[in-house]
């Protein structure tokens, strides 16, 4: 069955760029789109941005500035970069996938129905 | 944005009992909406999506209900199990189509 795993540092310092990989196994990035999503310690889940496998994105307006997702199918990998982080950026981060619904055009379900574990990153210096 | 407004925030019941989770939206989002179950230490789980309908593999003591602004999220008969934090999720299918989770309610056993 289909696997994420997030990878990347978990110890990011203020001002810097955090840089977080999604691999998927056990089936194909394509015809889907991939999310990330992230938990601050004790409170609630904040949805980062989405990306269909042909790399049309979406972000969420409250951290559009800073972010970047970019995917890689020959790797079946897609990956996050958000920039300037604070300590308000420590969370745990996750991977989760979004399948499609066809109606007029390709959208994403909004459902995530996979997730990975997820990986804690902190911003300290 | 659509801000989803989710109540109780906790919920103490006993096993056997049927529990009622709300969540309001800011805005019409007709079916738009999902409900997860987390478990301390691990990655959400979906357990409704479209409003009512059960994902694949999740018992059916697990419902949900509502269109509109207002949504329901039960368990019919609460075992051990089902101990763990609900959210809902809205997203919005119209561009630039933005996702936003409830705040969350964290359920115990009593």
């Amino acid at each position: 069955q289909v696997q994420l795993q997030e990878s990347g540092p978990g110890l990011v310092k203020p001002s810097e760029t955090l840089s977080l990989t999604c691999t998927v196994s056990g089936g194909s990035i394509s015809s889907y789109y991939w999310s990330w999503i992230r938990q601050p310690p004790g409170k609630g889940l904040e949805w980062i941005g989405y990306i269909y496998y042909s790399g049309s994105t979406n972000y969420n307006p409250s951290l559009k500035s800073r972010v970047t997702i970019s995917v890689d199918t020959s790797k079946n990998q897609f990956s996050l970069k958000l920039s300037s982080v604070t300590a308000a950026d420590t969370a745990v981060y996750y991977c989760a996938r979004v399948p499609i619904v066809v109606v007029t055009a390709i959208i994403p379900s909004g459902a995530f129905d996979i997730w990975g574990q997820g990986t804690m990153v902190t911003v300290s210096s | 944005d659509i801000q989803m407004t989710q109540s109780p925030s906790s919920l103490s019941a006993s096993v056997g009992d049927r529990v009622t989770i709300t969540c309001q939206a800011s805005q019409d989002i007709s079916n738009y909406l999902n409900w997860y179950q987390q478990k301390p230490g691990k990655a959400p789980k979906l357990l409704i999506y479209d409003a009512s309908n059960l994902e694949t593999g999740v018992p059916s003591r697990f419902s949900g209900s509502g269109s509109g602004t207002d949504f329901t999220f039960t368990i019919s008969s609460l075992q051990p199990e089902d101990i763990a934090t609900y959210y809902c999720q809205q997203y919005d299918n119209l561009p630039p189509g933005g996702i936003t989770f409830g705040q969350g309610t964290r359920l115990e056993i009593k």
